[in-house]
């Protein structure tokens, strides 16, 4: 059974750029939920999708936008990058939608915007 | 609005006592309660959920939580802490009615676990 896995590992932007970050999901899982985590702080949820479809969103600006895709990967996009959004970029998935399944991390993407 | 308060940043135990990781939540109806753990430079790993049923539950590496709904709490325990226990450990909320979708997690400022020989 492979896990969450997410590319890449590290990523250097600056301000103003655009920047795709992608995420297989566990063999299994259909719900993809992505949550950005500043140094020294819990995660932050930013968006859900389910089944291609986003069904869940956080307080972030439209300027963060996702994807899934048939086989359930899924891409986080962030527009117009910010010093803000350096962070670690986590995401996870679960078999269901529904909130009582134990959401599986991936290992996160580390962006730095200069 | 769903969140949980973690209220210590750091708890120091020695090797062989007991733990104790706090965490307290604030959600309307009934609340699923999750633990994670995080180590250096890597993902959140699962330790422990409460759904409904038993107050206490358990999970892995020893770790177990009590539910308690009078106090809005859900600790973390683990009875002979291990020194490969230290890591950064989240307590979260989720709610199926809570806005932004059901499987939106909230998670506490997190508690930094240090075991010592």
């Amino acid at each position: 059974e492979t896990g969450v896995t997410q590319s890449p590992t590290h990523l250097i932007k600056t301000r103003g750029q655009q920047v795709t970050l992608r995420c297989s999901s566990q063999s299994g899982h259909n719900t993809v939920s992505w949550y950005q985590q500043a140094l020294g702080q819990g995660p932050q949820f930013i968006f859900q999708y389910y089944r291609e479809e986003e069904n869940g969103r956080g307080n972030f600006p439209p300027r963060f936008s996702g994807l899934q895709f048939p086989n359930y990967s899924s891409e986080l996009n962030v527009n117009a990058l910010e010093l803000d959004d350096s962070a670690l970029y986590l995401c996870a998935s679960s078999p269901v939608s529904g909130g009582y399944n134990e959401q599986f991390f991936g290992p996160g993407t580390r962006l730095t915007v200069l | 609005a769903q969140s949980v308060a973690q209220p210590e940043d750091q708890v120091n135990v020695a090797e062989g006592n007991p733990l104790t990781v706090k965490c307290t939540y604030s959600v309307s109806g009934n609340p699923y309660l999750f633990w994670y753990v995080q180590y250096p430079n890597r993902g959140l790993q699962f330790l422990l959920k409460y759904i409904t049923g038993d107050n206490l539950v358990k999970g892995s590496y020893g770790f177990e939580a009590e539910f308690n709904k009078s106090q809005t709490s859900f600790h973390l325990k683990k009875p002979s802490a291990l020194v490969s226990d230290s890591a950064l450990y989240f307590c979260a909320v989720s709610h199926p009615g809570a806005p932004g979708g059901g499987n939106k997690l909230t998670f506490g400022t997190g508690t930094q676990l240090k075991v010592e020989l």
